[in-house]
């Protein structure tokens, strides 16, 4: 079983939508959760961390469900630049090691 | 610049040349990871090092990978004996280790095996 698992999409959503992406880890014990984002040919970038209480960045609002171990992430009023895939990070903080899924693919619409 | 340099960008070879790719993390970073992106795939780990602590490379896909870092600074990976299988962007990030240290990337090096 892989360690994070992302739906890879695409998801393609006209401008000015809400979208949500899921994540789900494999280990209890982790720690420190992420989104990073990844522009075509380029390297990730973080977006936002994830906190237990949930956090909000602008349009930009992240959710861990610790239970349930899955991370969401959702974005409101999609904009043009919000093309881009999706990453979910996962830290057990066991050897410091990250575990990235696979990334969702998101394209935005005019 | 003061984020994680990498060299070269791009490296076009021959199969069965020997590659080495090098990785200037942020100055203070103790953490350094190699990771591997095969076109339109996700992150493959490939080596960690935590300052003089042996490295996890439980990554690397065969004996023809190979990395050294010097204390907390430079480091490099090394493709012997490279496969047209090898073509990917090799990434390199480095982190501080804290609980909610976050992976800064470089650029990559967009290796091209022919």
């Amino acid at each position: 079983r892989k360690e994070v698992e992302q739906d890879p999409g695409p998801f393609n959503v006209p401008e000015g939508a809400t979208v949500a992406f899921n994540c789900t880890y494999s280990n209890s014990a982790s720690q420190s959760f992420f989104w990073y984002r990844q522009d075509c040919r380029k390297e990730p970038k973080l977006l936002m961390s994830v906190y237990s209480s949930g956090n909000e960045d602008g349009r930009f609002t992240a959710q861990l469900n610790r239970a349930s171990q899955y991370i969401s992430l959702l974005i409101r009023d999609s904009k043009l630049s919000d093309s881009a895939t999706y990453l979910c990070v996962v830290n057990t903080n066991t050897g410091n090691q990250f575990y990235f899924g696979t990334g969702t693919s998101l394209t935005v619409i005019p | 610049g003061a984020g994680v340099s990498q060299s070269p960008s791009n490296k076009v070879t021959e199969k069965g040349k020997d590659v080495e790719l090098r990785c200037d993390p942020i100055s203070g970073h103790t953490a350094l990871y190699w990771y591997r992106q095969r076109l339109g795939q996700g992150l493959e780990f490939l080596i960690y090092f935590q300052g003089n602590s042996a490295p996890d490379k439980s990554g690397l896909p065969s004996d023809r990978f190979s990395a050294e870092r010097t204390g907390e600074s430079v480091s490099t990976l090394t493709i012997q004996r490279t496969q047209q299988e090898d073509s990917a962007v090799y990434l390199c990030a480095s982190s501080l280790v804290t609980a909610t240290g976050e992976l800064f990337f470089g650029e990559g090096s967009r290796l091209t095996v022919l």
